[in-house]
């Protein structure tokens, strides 16, 4: 099956830094979606972003599906950012596959 | 907006018992619905893909005598986890779309302790 993959694992910054996020991923895909899941555990939707470039407020995301790879943007970074992020990417088949997550923590 | 709910969010219940989590779409029409598991620390494992009117398709290693799914009607899919044990308590998440393509939209989850 697809492996998806994202780097870093891991990310602490200080409040107002700026990061990016990567996802990569091992075969063509139907779409992405980006997700920030909550310290309750909710899901929340960022970006359905295929392929191209979206906005949104201080976070945009980029999918280069030829090269198999999305980003996402974090710019001046608050606490409520802390939580762990998410590409999820979906094949022929109408299901997704999640990679392992980028845990962000944001000092103030 | 796309709203899902879950239902309970959490529960404990005794080994040997079996336990109902409802999913609902609120404000739209769910074709597909999808059941997740998820370990602390871990990412979201699929477990099964509920399609409206037809059976689950159930992935890899998960027992669908056991997890059993229902998808009733277009705004709600059940799983009931049948005669529970300790190693199944999970964080289960539900994900509802409104085409099979379409953007996934995720309920709260429900937290399953079995003691």
């Amino acid at each position: 099956g697809i492996q998806v993959e994202q780097s870093p694992p891991d990310l602490i910054l200080q409040e107002g830094a700026n990061s990016t996020l990567r996802c990569n991923f091992s075969d063509s895909v139907n779409n992405l979606q980006w997700f920030h899941q909550n310290p309750w555990g909710q899901l929340i939707n960022l970006f359905y972003i295929p392929s191209g470039t979206k906005q949104n407020g201080r976070l945009s995301a980029t999918t280069v599906a030829t090269e198999r790879y999305s980003l996402l943007y974090i710019s001046s970074s608050q606490t409520t950012d802390s939580g762990v992020y998410f590409c999820a990417v979906d094949t022929n088949a109408g299901k997704s596959t999640f990679g392992d997550g980028t845990t962000l923590t944001v000092k103030p | 907006g796309a709203v899902v709910s879950q239902h309970p969010s959490w529960v404990i219940c005794k080994s040997g018992t079996s336990v109902k989590i409802e999913c609902r779409s609120l404000d739209f029409q769910a074709t597909t619905m999808f059941w997740y598991r998820q370990f602390p620390k871990q990412s979201l494992m699929l477990m099964a893909t509920s399609n409206e009117g037809s059976k689950a398709t159930y992935e890899q290693g998960v027992e669908k005598d056991k997890f059993l799914i229902n998808h009733a009607s277009l705004t709600l899919s059940t799983l009931t986890v049948t005669s529970a044990h300790p190693e199944d308590s999970s964080f289960y998440i539900c994900s509802a779309r409104r085409t099979r393509l379409a953007e996934q939209y995720f309920g709260p989850g429900t937290r399953l302790t079995v003691t």
